[in-house]
């Protein structure tokens, strides 16, 4: 059982919609991040938040947008997307000390872009 | 230079073959040490935490060497069960946040 919770675990949406995933984790951890993986493609990271404050941004277009209302919640709302988005899309979560725990993965969404 | 690197793969081995995975890093202040395995369509899930002194989990056996910034993961008598990529992890000590390689394929054959 995970303690990283993603939902929906599938997505389905057109070009001109808009949704949220969201991203839930019961772990106490304060560091949470975004990655995206195409199909039998590596994990790309997208963001990364550290004590609620966004510390990376690996050159995410705009149509991919990040909240942390707190440290236990991420979402990634989206946008105007492409079929090129269609990918899983997963959350982590680690707790941020001075010599890290491990991250800890939510099982994804499967985003399609129709 | 990149954080966090390694060889993509695949290995294709067969079964009760040894394999060994390398990864290097590229900021000496990073503190931790992780394998991570991802098998298809699946999350990442922790195999093991690398130590400095080096460490093994049955088959499995981690290295770390701080000096060359270089970490290693060796499978003893692959099982068809080992098929999967191999992910290594290091800590970003500038955000004290996880950094993970792109993985290295493994591919186990009868």
């Amino acid at each position: 059982e995970t303690g990283v919770t993603q939902t929906p675990r599938h997505l389905v949406m057109g070009m001109t919609n808009k949704k949220s995933l969201k991203c839930e984790q019961h772990l106490g951890h304060n560091a949470m991040y975004w990655y995206k993986q195409s199909a039998k493609k590596p994990l790309e990271l997208m963001f990364v938040y550290s004590l609620e404050e966004r510390v990376e941004n690996n050159s995410v277009p705009s149509r991919f947008s990040p909240e942390c209302p707190n440290s236990s919640h991420l979402f990634l709302h989206l946008h105007t997307l492409q079929p090129e988005d269609s990918a899983l899309y997963l959350c982590a979560s680690s707790q941020m000390v001075t010599g890290n725990t491990e991250a800890f993965f939510g099982q994804g969404t499967r985003l399609t872009v129709v | 230079r990149k954080e966090v690197e390694q060889d993509p793969g695949p290995f294709n081995v067969p079964e009760g073959a040894t394999v060994a995975f390398n990864c290097t890093y590229s900021n000496s202040a990073s503190q931790s040490f992780f394998w991570y395995r991802q098998d298809c369509r699946k999350e990442p899930k922790l195999l093991m935490s690398v130590y400095s002194s080096g460490n093994e989990d049955g088959r499995f056996t981690a290295q770390l060497n701080r000096a060359s910034q270089y970490i290693s993961l060796l499978i003893r008598d692959s099982k068809l069960s080992d098929s999967a990529t191999y992910l290594c992890v290091v800590n970003n000590a500038r955000y004290s946040t996880l950094t993970f390689g792109k993985g290295t394929m493994l591919l186990v054959s009868p």
